[in-house]
């Protein structure tokens, strides 16, 4: 099964250059999430879909941009990338509408590094 | 706004003994704790789910105990391998009455299991 996949693995950008990251989940889950991880602070929600054709914001969205096109993919835009955008990007999606303690299922990342 | 609180420095010991990592919380007891297992260059795994009304939770070599009074969970590995040696994560919903299925981690404690 392949899960969650995210492409791509790795990028390197240029300040103000923009990218998409692609996410895709074959679980039939109905969330799914956007995160970052940096040295010392964790991971941090940046954006997540409850469900097809909803979005809402999470801790650290500012500079991002999401697009939930169907029930399986969920994509991160950077429209003008920033040096502090620089991190290790993890989608995930998890099963239920409404929680209640659902496992989320991640992806292996997309290392993204802005000069 | 809850925090988590799990410590930063790596536990180190010996193969065949019990590790035992913490995460403290500052806010609201939620409705339950994960915890999940991240390799180095992968995506956090989900290892066990543990409910407010539950006091411990066993899964094969792994025990999580979950303490309202005391604002915290223990997560135990009985009889530790070198294959251990990984990030451990917890995660809590991010409001009390959350059932949207969003979580924040804690930063994670890394444990190394030497043979």
């Amino acid at each position: 099964n392949a899960g969650v996949t995210q492409t791509p693995k790795f990028q390197v950008l240029k300040t103000g250059q923009s990218m998409t990251l692609q996410c895709a989940q074959d679980m039939n889950h109905n969330s799914m999430y956007w995160y970052r991880q940096d040295p010392g602070m964790g991971l941090r929600l940046i954006y997540y879909s409850a469900s097809e054709g909803t979005t809402d914001k999470g801790e650290v969205p500012n500079g991002y941009n999401v697009s939930r096109l169907n029930k399986r993919e969920f994509s991160l835009r950077l429209e003008s990338a920033a040096p502090s955008q620089t991190s290790v990007y993890f989608c995930a999606s998890s099963g239920t509408r409404t929680g209640l303690g659902q496992p989320q299922h991640f992806g292996d990342g997309t290392r993204l590094s802005i000069l | 706004s809850q925090k988590i609180e799990q410590n930063s420095e790596a536990l180190n010991i010996q193969e065949g003994k019990t590790a035992t990592l913490t995460c403290n919380y500052t806010n609201y007891s939620p409705a339950y704790l994960q915890w999940y297992r991240q390799d180095p260059g992968r995506g956090p795994v989900f290892l066990l789910l543990i409910r407010e009304n539950e006091k411990e939770k066993r899964k094969e070599r792994l025990k999580v105990t979950f303490d309202t009074t005391l604002k915290q969970s223990l997560f135990h590995i009985t009889a530790s391998q070198p294959a251990d040696s990984a990030t451990y994560l917890c995660a809590l919903p991010t409001s009390f009455s959350s059932n949207t299925g969003k979580l924040i981690f804690g930063q994670g404690t890394t444990l190394q299991v030497k043979p």
